[in-house]
């Protein structure tokens, strides 16, 4: 069983489009996370959800919006994509309290491309 | 706001020798976390090891250990009898005790040759 699973692997999508990105863990944990890593895989995070409510929205652009129907799931939704949006989506879990010490546990990432 | 940096863009091995891989970072709290994690090139992240600040003793992982020099906010990964399989980016990430943002370094691309 995947412990934390991201559809889809791989898009390719034109400009102007809309598109989401699934994430789903199995692991119990409290809180997810969006991840983006650029071309020079430098990593950042995005947004964080604990028990469905946003906890981190760093500056990213409205076009992006997170969605949390259960603590298992968060989705990622972007609107009117662009070339700079190119890059691979992480999603992440991790428990709080106890756990934290463990880090994160990552999806195997979202290739998008969008031309 | 913590910052983590790995000055080593990229470094390379003999197979079966040891590397060291060097990471620093700034904070101003006493207690937090740090992970050294692997991603190859299928791109899957992978935790390396961690270590407890308030901990002194250095973590270790079977070929994979740390040198935790606290007071100088150093945080370096050695990698013992390097196999082809170690080839990645290795990036190391801070945590604070609190905190819910594993803030990352730019990573470092070690090569193994055979």
């Amino acid at each position: 069983d995947t412990a934390v699973s991201q559809t889809p692997k791989y898009l390719v999508t034109q400009m102007g489009n809309d598109k989401s990105i699934k994430c789903e863990q199995n692991l119990g944990h409290d809180t997810m996370y969006w991840y983006k890593q650029d071309s020079k895989k430098f990593l950042k995070i995005m947004f964080s959800y604990n028990n469905k409510e946003l906890i981190i929205n760093e500056t990213v652009p409205n076009r992006f919006s997170p969605k949390s129907p259960d603590k298992a799931h968060l989705n990622l939704h972007i609107n009117s994509l662009e070339l700079g949006d190119s890059a691979v989506y992480f999603c992440a879990s991790s428990q709080a309290g106890t756990g934290v010490s463990y880090g994160y546990t990552f999806g195997s990432g979202t290739r998008l491309t969008v031309v | 706001a913590q910052t983590v940096t790995q000055s080593q863009p990229e470094m390379s091995v003999q197979e079966a020798e040891t590397v060291t891989l060097s990471c620093t970072y700034d904070t101003s709290e006493s207690d937090y976390y740090l992970f050294w994690y692997k991603q190859p090139p299928s791109r899957q992240m992978i935790l390396v090891i961690r270590q407890e600040a308030y901990k002194q003793q250095n973590a270790t992982e079977n070929r994979f250990s740390v040198n935790f020099q606290k007071a100088a906010k150093s945080f370096s990964l050695k990698i013992s009898d390097s196999q082809l399989g170690d080839a990645a980016m290795y990036f190391c990430a801070y945590r604070s005790v609190g905190g819910n943002k594993l803030v990352f370094g730019a990573g470092t691309i070690l090569r193994v040759k055979s």
